[in-house]
């Protein structure tokens, strides 16, 4: 079975400055797509990243980059210059096909002013 | 504004009612999924709905039973429910996949959820 794990339950950053959040995943297949969502108390899933394992450029949004490390099945956030809306419930995703979606267990992000 | 439509957004029920949960989407998608999310917990995915037949059911028990009436609707009926059916429901779109033909790097599109209580 497919596995995402995120080994950080619960950060803190604070307030201008830049965090990184990890995820592992485990899989056999070379094509496949991993995605950071987040989930703030308003509790709507919003996307953030994605990245296609195909691409060794590692994918960038804003604030927001990954460090995708194929070889060590690595799929780090970076969040730059943190503000108060980041925070929020983040959780890693990895697509194969036949739709399913994989999630990790999430990390809670706390923003201190 | 989201784009995928829930509701109701609250719903409270004994565990004898019948209720229904629905979801709407206008972007063409043709994978529709249902997720039930537990407080601090990743969603589970219940079931996925690909070009309108049901294409996963990840074990879920009878009292759920999904409906795909056309491509923009997805329901999930709801009937004898547990105390421990208590939770976020979640339905998400998503551009699919056919079999063995992974299409393109679409992320799922996720609703508002219902939060449902069961009395």
């Amino acid at each position: 079975a497919q596995t995402v794990t995120q080994s950080q339950p619960e950060m803190s950053v604070q307030e201008a400055e830049t965090v990184t959040l990890s995820c592992t995943y485990d899989t056999s297949e070379s094509d496949y797509y991993l995605f950071w969502y987040k989930q703030p108390p308003s509790r709507q899933m919003i996307l953030v990243i994605r990245q296609e394992a195909y691409k060794q450029q590692n994918a960038t949004e804003n604030r927001f980059s990954v460090n995708f490390q194929k070889a060590a099945k690595s799929f780090s956030l970076k969040i730059s210059d943190s503000q108060l809306g980041d925070a929020a419930m983040y959780f890693c995703a990895y697509r194969r096909h036949f739709n399913k979606f994989y999630f990790g267990s999430g990390t809670k992000l706390n923003v201190k002013p | 504004d989201t784009e995928v439509t829930q509701t109701p957004k609250h719903l409270v029920m004994g565990m004898t009612n019948k209720k229904s949960l629905k979801c709407e989407q206008h972007m063409g998608h043709r994978a529709m999924y249902w997720y039930k999310q537990k407080a601090k917990k990743p969603p589970e995915l219940m079931f996925v709905y690909s070009y309108e037949k049901l294409s996963i059911n990840e074990s879920v028990p009878s009292r759920f039973s999904p409906e795909c009436p056309n491509s923009s609707l997805l329901n999930l009926h709801l009937h004898a429910l547990q105390p421990e059916d208590s939770a976020l429901y979640l339905c998400a779109s998503s551009q699919g996949a056919v079999a063995g033909k992974l299409k393109g790097n679409q992320p799922q599109h996720f609703g508002d959820g219902t939060r449902l209580s069961i009395l």
